[in-house]
């Protein structure tokens, strides 16, 4: 299995411009996790997804940001405008909680993206 | 108060020494406890589940203490590679929802 894909890596941008990020889950995982890592407030859970539904977005900062998961296998996440204090990395993660045995309630976590806004 | 809260460290510590971190949490109805590993600039990687009733990989012992509402991991017989952030991790009551500690960084040095 190829785990969690993230893109980009990498992405530098200019205040005011949209970001898009992508995420593809595990292959039948069916929770998505979109989160922000900062160095001063750590980890931070902004939406996460049930078969696709948005069960909880309390975690989105703004309105600048929103997501979708429009099928099983792709997520986005998008920041319209973007400014300089989203500059974080930004992790997708996915679940599969009803799965037996050890694996159960694991999150597998992307390789994150890297934003920077200037 | 946050909803789960640990040293942020750093622990330096010599190799073959023993380490411990601890991690509190709030909620007394969460559920489900991890340990995760976290390489400078790279994702967070499990490192183990905890259970109630303490559990055991290799070096690394994890235990559940649900009536003061903290979980615990020893390292024993450090190792340089073992030098990381350890974020502990919190699934909390009724909602899907994981919790993450800002993590515990541990330098192990030669």
């Amino acid at each position: 299995d190829a785990g969690v894909i993230q893109s980009p890596r990498h992405e530098v941008t200019e205040m005011g411009q949209e970001v898009t990020l992508r995420c593809k889950p595990i292959s039948g995982h069916d929770y998505l996790f979109w989160y922000r890592q900062t160095m001063m407030r750590g980890l931070e859970l902004l939406i996460y997804f049930n078969n696709n539904v948005p069960i909880d977005d309390s975690g989105m900062p703004e309105d600048r940001f929103s997501a979708k998961m429009p099928n099983a296998s792709f997520s986005t996440l998008k920041i319209q405008p973007s400014e300089p204090r989203d500059s974080a990395v930004y992790f997708c993660a996915s679940s599969l909680p009803t799965s037996g045995g050890l694996a159960k309630n694991i999150q597998y976590f992307g390789a994150g993206t890297r934003l920077s806004v200037l | 108060r946050k909803e789960v809260e640990q040293d942020p460290g750093p622990f330096n510590v010599p190799e073959g020494a023993t380490v411990a971190f601890n991690c509190t949490y709030s909620n007394s109805a969460s559920q489900s406890f991890f340990w995760y590993r976290q390489d400078c600039r790279k994702e967070p990687k499990l490192l183990m589940s905890v259970y109630s009733s303490g559990n055991e990989d290799g070096r690394f012992t994890a235990q559940l203490n649900r009536a003061s509402q903290y979980i615990s991991l020893l390292i024993r017989d450090s190792k340089l590679s073992d030098s990381a952030t350890y974020l502990c991790v919190v699934k909390g009551g009724l909602a899907y929802k994981y919790i993450f500690g800002t993590g515990t960084r541990l330098k192990v040095l030669a």
